[in-house]
């Protein structure tokens, strides 16, 4: 019955690593967004699609990469891992790009040590 | 200055009180303003969200919007305890669904 999943729900991996993390709702959504919560709480977007078509692309390093195989799923693609890569990333999404109303995925704490 | 403020808190109140959360903004093109409540270690759930100057009722929460002002507002009618959570007031700038997200304001409501 999960709206929004998120697998997996914790990560600890190294510095250098290469990491996926995944997203997927069944709400029937046309647009989902990839958020990072830092150590102080502090909420960012850095990425969005609406049907599969990136629409928000914020000042993220290049080695974030995000991928939609379709409006039901989006994965997040970490190269390179560095120690402030340390953080929640949520995913969320919502019924038409300018996301009124978003529903969050329960997070996943990535840890790099 | 950052784009959205919020006090830090933590905002202490006893249970049955109104809580006042509080939040500014920097870009008076700004269209939409949310309010979400985050409990620890979980996800942000969205209360309520607003785009009209004046009040908006939605149960024991009001959500106040005053553009002129560049500021915005959270009441909570008869504080329960089970409201104690971290609550973040965003802002949506344009047609997108961006949002700018203040720190959060710790909520504590005590028995």
């Amino acid at each position: 019955d999960t709206a929004v999943s998120q697998t997996p729900k914790y990560l600890v991996t190294q510095m250098g690593n290469d990491k996926s993390i995944k997203c997927e709702q069944n709400l029937g959504h046309d647009t989902m967004y990839w958020y990072k919560q830092d150590s102080k709480k502090f909420l960012k977007i850095m990425f969005s699609y609406n049907n599969k078509e990136l629409i928000i692309n914020e000042t993220v390093p290049n080695r974030f990469s995000p991928k939609s195989p379709d409006k039901a799923h989006l994965n997040l693609h970490i190269n390179s891992l560095e120690l402030g890569d340390s953080a929640v990333y949520f995913c969320a999404s919502s019924h038409g790009r300018a996301g009124l109303e978003q529903y969050f995925g329960p997070g996943t704490r990535l840890t790099v040590t | 200055q950052k784009e959205v403020e919020q006090n830090s808190g933590p905002l202490s109140v006893p249970e049955g009180a109104i809580a006042s959360l509080n939040c500014t903004y920097s870009d008076r093109g700004s269209q939409s303003f949310f309010w979400y409540r985050q409990y620890s270690g979980k996800s942000p759930e969205l209360i309520m969200f607003i785009y009209s100057n004046g009040d908006k009722e939605d149960g024991r929460f009001t959500a106040q919007l005053n553009k002129a002002s560049q500021y915005v507002s959270l009441l909570i009618r008869d504080s329960q305890p089970s409201d104690s959570a971290t609550y973040l007031c965003a802002v949506k700038p344009g047609n997108t669904g961006k949002l700018i997200f203040g720190q959060g304001t710790t909520l504590q409501v005590k028995p």
